[in-house]
């Protein structure tokens, strides 16, 4: 397996913009969590989904921001209108179904965004 | 919130040991100890996780004291290629796959 893999990898957007990250998850994973990291706040979880349902997105910072998994081989995360406050590096994340005690996380390479 | 505490940076020598130590007092019985570590530019790598024995694998050893406050990661033989920001991280058991919650880290630098 290719891991998970996330696109753009890089993206530089003007502030109020619609930016949209994407991730597809390890085949077979049921978790998928959305992370932002930054100098100032480190990583910080934004949201996660299990078998595509959101369970907990209340981490997403603000109104402007969106997630989306639409299948379990894809997930975007929507920021709309983007600020340059937003400018992070952005993980995703899966996680197989526990099947065995406490199962880890593989991420992605991320992707840095830049909002001027 | 975390509920580890790790110190920021810490500096090993190639080919020493590199021990990094993490206090995690509040810890419950049924909580686990996990490590990760991000390299730069990359996202963060699952090392090793633990309850109460220690524990070992092809990257690392974990050594968690008997009262389960704190606990340290060894790696053996420390390589340029670890130095990283290493997390310690505290997750409930028996509670699915609950997001990892990290904190700030300790920043490894492995000097030649």
């Amino acid at each position: 397996d290719a891991g998970v893999i996330q696109s753009p990898r890089h993206e530089v957007t003007e502030m109020g913009q619609e930016v949209t990250l994407r991730c597809k998850p390890i085949s077979g994973h049921d978790y998928l969590f959305w992370y932002r990291q930054t100098m100032m706040r480190g990583l910080e979880l934004l949201i996660y989904f299990n078998n595509n349902v959101p369970i907990d997105d209340s981490g997403m910072p603000e109104d402007r921001f969106s997630a989306k998994m639409p299948n379990a081989s894809f997930s975007t995360l929507k920021i709309q209108p983007s600020e340059p406050r937003d400018s992070a590096v952005y993980f995703c994340a899966s996680s197989p179904r526990q099947v065995k005690m406490n199962t880890e996380a593989f991420f992605g390479q991320g992707t840095r965004l830049t909002v001027v | 919130d975390a509920k580890t505490t790790q110190p920021p940076s810490m500096d090993c020598a190639e080919g020493r040991a590199a021990n990094l130590p993490c206090n995690h007092s509040t810890i419950s019985g049924n909580e686990y100890v996990y490590w990760y570590r991000q390299i730069h530019s990359q996202g963060p790598q699952y090392i090793i996780h633990g309850l109460k024995n220690n524990e070992t694998n092809e990257m690392a050893s974990l050594i968690i004291t008997e009262d389960r406050k704190s606990s340290t990661l060894i790696l053996p033989h420390a390589t340029l290629r670890d130095t990283a920001v290493y997390y310690c991280i505290v997750r409930e058991r028996n509670s699915g796959n609950t997001p990892l919650v990290f904190g700030k880290g300790t920043r490894l630098s492995v000097i030649a």
